[in-house]
């Protein structure tokens, strides 16, 4: 069985600091590991994936996460943080190919970036 | 191009009532996921389809919940006999499975209410 973990239920950081918001995983094999962001009132927007290759992901709006096997962590971060980046991120699992297409999400960190 | 859209956006109901939910996905997408997305509980996966083949409906969480895909494109979900505790934000998504962990596309929701 694959399951994600994001242990903070909220994250608070104040406007042009750094942010993480954290995400472990468990899955059989290599995982295919997702970001995703929700705005109030809106569907889950792609921020970036994991698949294979270079362990420094970069995706939308200035967000890269890190893929670490050993820690089985794929963690989001953003060097400089907008209160624009106030939101709900879902962190996703998925089993390489060959196992379920369907991925398994987290519970959600609500992000709030304080001006 | 045209986004995943579902409707109605917002559905009020009396308990016992039936509802049904609608999801057109992205034209030419051949999987389409269902989610209810409760207040602190994240994502919960209900049925997923992938072009002709047999649903995966292990997320329903009962017999009342059931699903269909007419002509691998627009899906309804529907609630028998509502209950209160179906009260929820339904997500539909889309995605073009590859072998390399596709992106899923999500609508903007259904808030249901069920009074």
């Amino acid at each position: 069985a694959q399951s994600v973990a994001q242990p903070e239920d909220q994250v608070n950081v104040a406007e042009g600091n750094p942010l993480t918001v954290k995400c472990t995983y468990s899955v059989s094999g290599n995982p295919y590991l997702f970001w995703y962001v929700q705005y109030p009132n809106r569907g889950l927007q792609f921020l970036l994936k994991y698949i294979t290759g270079d362990n420094l992901v970069k995706g939308s709006y200035g967000f890269e996460a890190e893929f670490n096997k050993s820690q089985t962590s794929f963690h989001l971060k953003k060097p400089s943080a907008l209160v624009s980046d106030s939101a709900l991120y879902f962190c996703a699992v998925r089993a390489p190919s060959g196992g379920s297409y369907i991925p398994t999400f987290g519970r959600g960190t609500s992000l709030i970036v304080h001006p | 191009g045209a986004g995943v859209s579902q409707s109605p956006s917002n559905k009020v109901t009396e308990k016992g009532k039936d509802v049904e939910l609608r999801c057109d996905p992205i034209s030419g997408h051949t999987a389409l996921y269902w989610y209810r997305q409760s207040l602190g509980q994240g994502l919960e996966f209900l049925i997923y389809f992938q072009g002709n083949s047999a649903p995966d409906k292990s997320g329903l969480p009962s017999d009342r919940f059931s699903a269909e895909r007419t002509g691998g494109s627009v899906s309804t979900l529907t609630i028998q006999r509502t209950q209160q505790e179906d009260s929820a934000v339904y997500l539909c998504a889309s995605s073009f499975p590859t072998s390399g962990g596709e992106t899923q596309y999500f609508g903007p929701g259904t808030r249901l209410l069920v009074l």
